[in-house]
């Protein structure tokens, strides 16, 4: 079955880096888009990046452009989320997220179990 | 961007109770609003798609419908598993954006 497992958050200080990352299994993910979603402790949820299957698109939520890079590597099964100049608004559980077949999609059908980014000095 | 305002923010019903949450975009979105279960720690789930269509594996007491701007889902009969909060998504225009979340209680 689908499976998705967020790796790399912790405790970071403001202005610092962190690279998450999510390994899939039980599809075909170098045909799927894949997003990033995140939720700020006791908040709702805010869309934050997407890459299409084969990289030829990202778009990014304007709070991230800039700080945030999505990538992917398709031989490894993985997503990246690479988060520099962090600030104490980004955070959140990440969420990794499944697309669509080859482009965005239109919703997400499969999440991983999250990972927690904590950025306070 | 556009903006998804969800209504009411917070409900307490019964097991069995109909239910219904309101989603309004700020904008047409045609029929791209998606709704989304969460339960307390855990990831949220697909529940409809495309404003009606149920997700696979989805009871059939979940149905989602619009009318213009306006979109609703709706639960026939409130089930213990079902308190939750629910979000809707607009995936009509980047950044796809979502609704503030409406929280299901128990009465």
């Amino acid at each position: 079955q689908v499976y998705m497992v967020e790796s790399g958050g912790g405790v970071v200080q403001p202005g610092t880096s962190l690279r998450l990352s999510c390994a899939a299994s039980g599809f075909t993910f170098g045909n799927y888009a894949m997003h990033w979603v995140r939720q700020a402790p006791g908040k709702g949820l805010e869309w934050v990046a997407v890459i299409w299957y084969n990289e030829s698109n990202k778009k990014y939520v304007d709070s991230v452009k800039g700080r945030f890079t999505i990538s992917r590597d398709n031989s490894k099964n993985t997503l990246y989320l690479q988060m520099n100049s962090l600030r104490a608004e980004d955070t959140a559980v990440y969420y990794c997220a499944r697309g669509g077949l080859y482009s965005s999609g239109w919703y997400f059908d499969y999440w991983g179990q999250g990972i927690l980014v904590i950025v306070s000095s | 961007d556009i903006q998804m305002t969800q209504s009411p923010s917070s409900l307490s019903a019964s097991v069995g109770d109909r239910v219904t949450i309101t989603c309004r975009a700020s904008q047409t979105i045609s029929s791209y609003l998606n709704w989304y279960q969460q339960t307390p720690g855990k990831a949220p789930k697909l529940l409809i798609y495309s404003a009606s269509s149920l997700q696979s594996g989805v009871p059939s007491r979940f149905s989602g419908s619009e009318s213009g701007t306006d979109f609703t889902l709706t639960i026939s009969s409130l089930q213990p598993e079902d308190f939750a909060i629910y979000y809707c998504q607009q995936s009509y225009s980047f950044p796809w954006t979502f609704g503030q979340g409406t929280k299901v209680e128990i009465k």
